[in-house]
């Protein structure tokens, strides 16, 4: 499976500022997905990071607040804009090849907003 | 809307003492279940995938197991180790793209 890795791993933000996320993967990948992961529950997904085009966001997630980026196959960017205290969560991204619908997960980053 | 409900929310298992997690499922046309390890402080590790009623799947003390409604995963003699939050998902037909939908979580602590 690819390695995936994540910057930063943990931060402490202001409310009301930004902070982006960086997500690189070892090999090329098809699909790269972002997640969050709020204090003691489970995994929702935000977006599809797609290759050259727009995001795809879920229900409830807006890009105005979440821009994603992905400049090419091994590499996708996410932004918390305009933070408050309760964007405080595990940001995670996972990917998936072509013919497998498997998801392997970056190792998160960790978001406190004051 | 597909659902996951996992149980037990934590277990606390004695070094040997075999058990089993719960992950019932409310899917339009499952494309998928899966199982993965969550380690404190870290990301899901993916662990099995299993795709029709009746499939099982095994990993050192692991099992995965499969019904059309629920999948079982299977814990034979755990060590220490396997202490973490197990993590079921499911990917449907009606879901767009590769969206899993994921359950809170079995939190498993196995003691010494």
């Amino acid at each position: 499976s690819a390695v995936i890795s994540q910057k930063p791993s943990r931060d402490i933000c202001q409310r009301g500022t930004s902070l982006t996320i960086q997500c690189q993967v070892d090999s090329q990948v098809t699909m790269m997905f972002w997640y969050r992961q709020q204090p003691g529950q489970s995994l929702t997904l935000i977006a599809t990071a797609n290759q050259g085009s727009e995001a795809t966001y879920e229900s409830g997630f807006v890009i105005d607040k979440f821009p994603i980026s992905r400049p090419n196959l091994t590499f996708s960017t996410l932004t918390v804009s305009n933070m408050s205290p309760e964007d405080s969560s595990i940001y995670l991204c996972s990917v998936r090849q072509e013919n497998s619908y498997e998801q392997y997960f970056g190792p998160g980053t960790r978001l406190t907003v004051t | 809307e597909d659902q996951v409900t996992q149980s037990p929310e934590a277990l606390r298992l004695q070094e040997g003492e075999s058990s089993s997690l719960n992950c019932s499922y409310t899917v339009s046309g499952l494309r998928g279940l899966f199982w993965y390890r969550q380690d404190p402080g870290k990301g899901p590790e993916f662990l099995f995938t299993l795709y029709s009623a009746g499939e099982e799947k095994e990993k050192e003390r692991l099992k995965a197991t499969l019904t059309k409604k629920e999948s079982f995963l299977h814990i034979t003699a755990p060590k220490p180790e396997d202490s973490a939050t197990y993590l079921c998902a499911v990917r449907s037909q009606e879901t767009s793209g590769s969206r899993l939908t994921f359950g809170e979580g079995t939190q498993l602590t196995v003691n010494p």
